[in-house]
C-alpha cells in the first residue's frame, strides 16, 4: 500500500514551453501533497504545500506564476511548470500525507521526475 | 529551509563493514524518517520512527532516535555493495504538514 507515482518520469523539453507533472496517491487518499525539487548532489528543497480543494502554499523564494499547483482531487496534484527555461532543469518530487495517518505526518514519495529544459 | 543534518556527509566502507550515519535537528519532532536515494532515481523509503520511541529494526537497519539530544542514528550492519546511495533523514515537526530534508551522507560500500 501507500503507493504514490508521478508522470512523467522524464521529460525534456523546449525553453519556452510549459510542462506538467502529475503526482498521484494510488491506494490512499492525500488531502496535502507537497512538491520537493533536488539539484544535483544535493538535498530536496520544498517547494510548496497543496492542499485538496485550496491554493498551494508556496515556500520563501518560490515564484508561483512560474511553478503552477493544482490539488483538484484527493489522489491527484499536478504541477506546471511555465516557460521553463534552462534553469528550470532538475529532479522534481512529489509526496502525499496519508489522510487515514494524518497525525504521524506519514508521507510517502514518488519516484520523481527528471525535467532538462533544452 | 533545511532541518535535519546528516553526518559524516560522505562514507566510504568495505562489503561486510557496518555504515553508520547521524542526523541532528533543532526544533521539535513528530517524527523521523530515513529515506535512500540511489544516484539520479526517487527516494526509497527506508524506516520512520515517531517522536514517541527510541529504537526502531528492519532487517539490517537499526534507527535510534534520542529527542533530548534531537539526533538520530541509522545503522546498516552487514554492509553490501548494493548499498551505495546517499541516505536522508527528514523531519515531520509538531503543527507541521511537511517533511525537512537533510543534505545527505553518500554512502559508497567497495565489494
Amino acid at each position: 500500500g501507500a503507493v504514490v507515482s508521478q508522470h512523467p518520469s522524464r521529460v525534456i523539453c523546449k525553453s519556452g514551453t510549459s510542462v506538467k507533472i502529475e503526482c498521484r496517491s494510488l491506494d490512499f487518499q492525500a488531502t496535502t501533497m507537497f512538491w520537493y525539487r533536488q539539484f544535483p548532489k544535493q538535498s530536496l528543497m520544498l517547494m510548496a504545500t497543496s492542499n485538496e480543494g485550496s491554493k498551494a502554499t508556496y515556500e520563501q523564494g518560490v515564484e508561483k506564476d512560474k511553478f503552477l499547483i493544482n490539488h483538484a482531487s484527493l489522489t491527484l496534484s499536478t504541477l506546471t511548470v511555465t516557460s521553463a527555461h534552462p534553469e528550470d532543469s532538475s529532479f522534481y518530487i512529489c509526496s502525499a500525507r496519508d489522510r487515514g495517518l494524518a497525525l504521524f505526518n506519514e508521507q510517502f514519495f514518488g519516484p520523481g521526475t527528471r525535467l532538462t529544459v533544452l | 529551509s533545511q532541518q535535519g543534518e546528516e553526518d559524516p556527509q560522505a562514507l566510504s566502507i568495505q562489503e561486510g563493514e557496518n555504515a553508520t550515519m547521524n542526523c541532528s535537528y533543532k526544533t521539535s519532532i513528530n517524527n523521523l524518517q530515513w529515506y535512500r536515494q540511489n544516484s539520479g532515481r526517487g527516494l526509497v523509503h527506508l524506516i520512520l520512527i515517531r517522536s514517541n520511541e527510541r529504537e526502531k529494526h528492519s532487517g539490517r537497519l537499526r534507527v535510534t532516535l534520542d529527542t533530548s539530544k534531537k539526533s538520530s542514528s541509522l545503522l546498516i550492519t552487514a554492509s553490501r555493495a548494493a548499498d551505495t546511495a546517499s541516505y536522508f533523514c527528514a523531519t515531520g515537526v509538531r503543527g507541521n504538514n511537511d517533511m525537512r530534508f537533510g543534505a545527505g551522507t553518500r554512502l559508497t560500500v567497495k565489494p
